[in-house]
């Protein structure tokens, strides 16, 4: 089946370089998508979604840029500190009216002081 | 909030025996997830509810998984009988529908089965 993948399984940044973590999802259909941080021994923790109807959306620190042309999504970090550092998953909604994601395999962002 | 609550954090057993992981729900959310992560194959979907009834459980591996959700504040994930390829982290996570589609997830149980 379809499913989410990412380009790099691991970055590592240097602390205050903007970090860029990179997804490909394959699923046309999919209207959804959010950018997860899981820190070791915790749960996936929400940081920033975007609907199909947008093409970037900024939070605090964090961008998503959505691609649907070529069917990419990326994460932006300005400012990369050392509490960045985590596996990131990206997340895609097969169309409206599920509410079931998919989940991509993960990036570990390494932050060197 | 307190969040999504799971329990136990931490669950060893001995190939064989049944496994119960429990899950509370943020309160006033109606959907709840349950995902189990391995390094093999990442976060996978394995059962959702909404308003307590379950929705798809085509990600269950197989019979030995079952679930249940008795009322909106408790859900139960068992396993019987649990078998080392089982061992993993499961978590649980819920969403409310009516203000956006985001699921916040719970710490997590590592499940062991030795």
């Amino acid at each position: 089946g379809e499913s989410v993948g990412l380009h790099l399984p691991t970055l590592s940044v240097q602390e205050g370089d903007n970090s860029i973590i990179n997804c490909a999802y394959s699923n046309s259909a999919s209207d959804y998508f959010i950018w997860y941080k899981q820190e070791s021994g915790k749960g996936p923790q929400f940081i920033i979604d975007i609907r199909s109807n947008m093409d970037k959306r900024q939070g605090q620190r964090v961008t998503v840029l959505l691609n649907k042309t070529v069917k990419h999504l990326s994460l932006q970090i300005a400012a990369t500190q050392p509490g960045d550092s985590a596996v990131y998953f990206c997340a895609e909604r097969p169309g409206a009216g599920s509410y079931q994601l998919t989940f991509g395999k993960g990036t570990k962002l390494s932050v060197i002081p | 909030d307190a969040g999504v609550i799971q329990s136990p954090r931490h669950e060893v057993t001995e190939m064989g025996q049944e496994v119960t992981l429990r899950c509370k729900p943020i309160s006033g959310h109606d959907y709840l997830f349950w995902y189990r992560q391995t390094m093999m194959r990442g976060l996978e979907l394995l059962i959702y509810f909404n308003n307590n009834v379950p929705i798809d459980d085509s990600g269950m591996p197989e019979d030995r998984f079952s679930a249940k959700m008795p009322n909106a504040s408790f859900s139960t994930l068992k396993i019987q009988p649990s078998e080392p390829r089982d061992s993993a982290v499961y978590f649980c996570a819920s969403s409310f529908a009516g203000s956006g589609d985001t699921q916040y997830f719970g710490p997590g149980t590592r499940l062991t089965v030795l």
